[in-house]
């Protein structure tokens, strides 16, 4: 079955400090893999995504993730966390499996909380 | 600018009052959904077009309807509103290919 597994509901790191969000997907064909952001009250923007190619990525604000095959791994990291950063990080992937090109399969976020 | 719009983005109704959320983008994309999202269960899809004329079910269709006569139009339709559709629903757009999926801003409906 297709899914997405967030693992972590909520992360709390201090301003400054490393940040890794985890994404595990399983999926039945070659994944097109996304990062989503949710900040309070607002719609979903895009971070960044994967279609092929080189296994790291870069997104906005910073972010970037690694598709790791062997894993079924994208874990979104930043190296230095801002306090605007606290927001609902949602992963999810798409493709072309089972012909339903159009679907997006999230996972149930992970909600990140920045300390002083 | 390109985007996708939503309306209303607050509503309030009660059970079996029918309402319509419209959607609407300017990017010209063949492909539109609507997702709803609940906490702890993330976003899921409630149906999806792929073209005018052309929609199918998604992951929770059920008491929902929508239509495309245009393809910069996707209205979902409640015909009978129950409370248990109280959610934040998204609608989404995206062109042919493995381009990246547009949302709109949400609605966000309470059903009493």
């Amino acid at each position: 079955a297709q899914s997405v597994t967030q693992p972590d509901i909520h992360i709390t790191v201090s301003e400054g400090a490393s940040l890794e969000l985890r994404c595990n997907y399983s999926y039945g064909a070659t994944p097109y893999l996304f990062w989503y952001v949710q900040s309070p009250g607002q719609g979903l923007q895009l971070l960044l995504k994967y279609f092929s190619g080189d296994t790291l990525v870069q997104g906005i604000k910073g972010f970037e993730a690694e598709f790791k095959r062997s894993q079924s791994s994208f874990n979104l990291r930043k190296p230095s966390v801002h306090w605007s950063d606290a927001a609902e990080y949602f992963c999810a992937v798409g493709g072309n499996y089972g012909g339903a090109t159009n679907k997006l399969i999230f996972g149930t976020g992970t909600l990140l909380a920045v300390q002083p | 600018e390109a985007q996708v719009t939503q309306n209303p983005r607050y509503l309030i109704t009660v059970t079996g009052k029918k309402l319509t959320v419209t959607c609407s983008q300017n990017m010209n994309h063949e492909y539109m959904s609507w997702y709803r999202q609940d906490p702890g269960l993330g976003l899921r899809q409630i149906y999806y077009s792929m073209n005018v004329e052309v929609t199918d079910k998604g992951d929770v269709p059920e008491g929902y309807k929508v239509s495309r006569k245009e393809k910069r139009n996707f209205p979902l339709i409640l015909e009978s509103p129950s409370p248990n559709q109280t959610s934040l629903y998204f609608c989404a757009s995206r062109g042919r290919g493995r381009e990246t999926q547009y949302f709109g801003p949400g609605t966000r409906l309470l059903v009493l």
